[in-house]
């Protein structure tokens, strides 16, 4: 299966802590997207890559937030100093360039930060 | 700034009937597209039809279908002989069409088909 991936699942940490996602595109895919969905609610956009170039973050990214795609394969999210406001499905998603097409999306990583 | 409506938190069917999900959204700009994704419980996201602005003509998919009515800034989607595998969150989405593709989401619907 060549879907989206996104490692670790879950992870479970304690405030203060840092973590780290990776999320693995569709590999002939350029565009990389991230998501934070918390519970009973649709995803809200983070931010977004084409290629190694990150080329939108949302205001909800605070600078405890760090995402990175160096090689524009992989992509990490990093939140350092985690909070319990933290606690969300953290959703990759990838597409092509064209505007419009379908973004596939990763099964998330929940983080749930005690 | 866009914003997407689901106005229906839950939903029920009993299987083989047909429901529609609502949606609205608020824009000024003119060229766009509009997506209906399904979230199973535990699993992950899955596009279930897509609309671009400037078709007049109504998406379907199988079972699935669209009334998009764009001067009313309506997008429902109809679900024909819904099935248990129909149990799901459904998310109204759109996105502009401009360099960027971010999507901006409803706050979804609950299906819960019934045997």
């Amino acid at each position: 299966d060549t879907g989206v991936s996104q490692d670790p699942r879950h992870k479970i940490t304690k405030r203060g802590q840092n973590v780290t996602f990776r999320c693995d595109p569709i590999s002939e895919h350029n565009r990389l997207y991230w998501y934070r969905q918390t519970l009973g609610q649709g995803p809200e956009f983070l931010t977004y890559f084409q290629n190694e170039a990150q080329l939108e973050k949302s205001r909800l990214l605070s600078d405890r937030f760090s995402a990175e795609r160096p090689k524009g394969s992989f992509s990490t999210l990093e939140i350092q100093r985690t909070e319990q406001g933290d606690s969300a499905m953290y959703l990759c998603a990838s597409s092509r360039r064209t505007v419009g097409n379908e973004q596939f999306f990763g099964p998330g990583t929940r983080l749930t930060v005690l | 700034a866009q914003t997407v409506t689901q106005s229906q938190p839950e939903m029920s069917v009993q299987e083989a009937e047909t429901v529609t999900l609502s949606c609205t959204y608020d824009t000024s700009e003119n060229n766009y597209y509009l997506f209906w994704y399904k979230q199973p419980p535990s699993r992950q996201m899955i596009l279930v039809i897509r609309q671009e602005a400037y078709k007049q003509q109504n998406a379907t998919e199988n079972r699935f279908s669209v009334n998009f009515q764009k001067a009313a800034k309506s997008f429902s989607l109809k679900i024909s002989d819904s099935q248990l595998g129909d149990t799901a969150m459904y998310f109204c989405a759109f996105v502009l069409n401009n360099a960027g593709n971010m999507l901006t989401f409803g706050g979804g619907t609950r299906l819960m088909v019934k045997p």
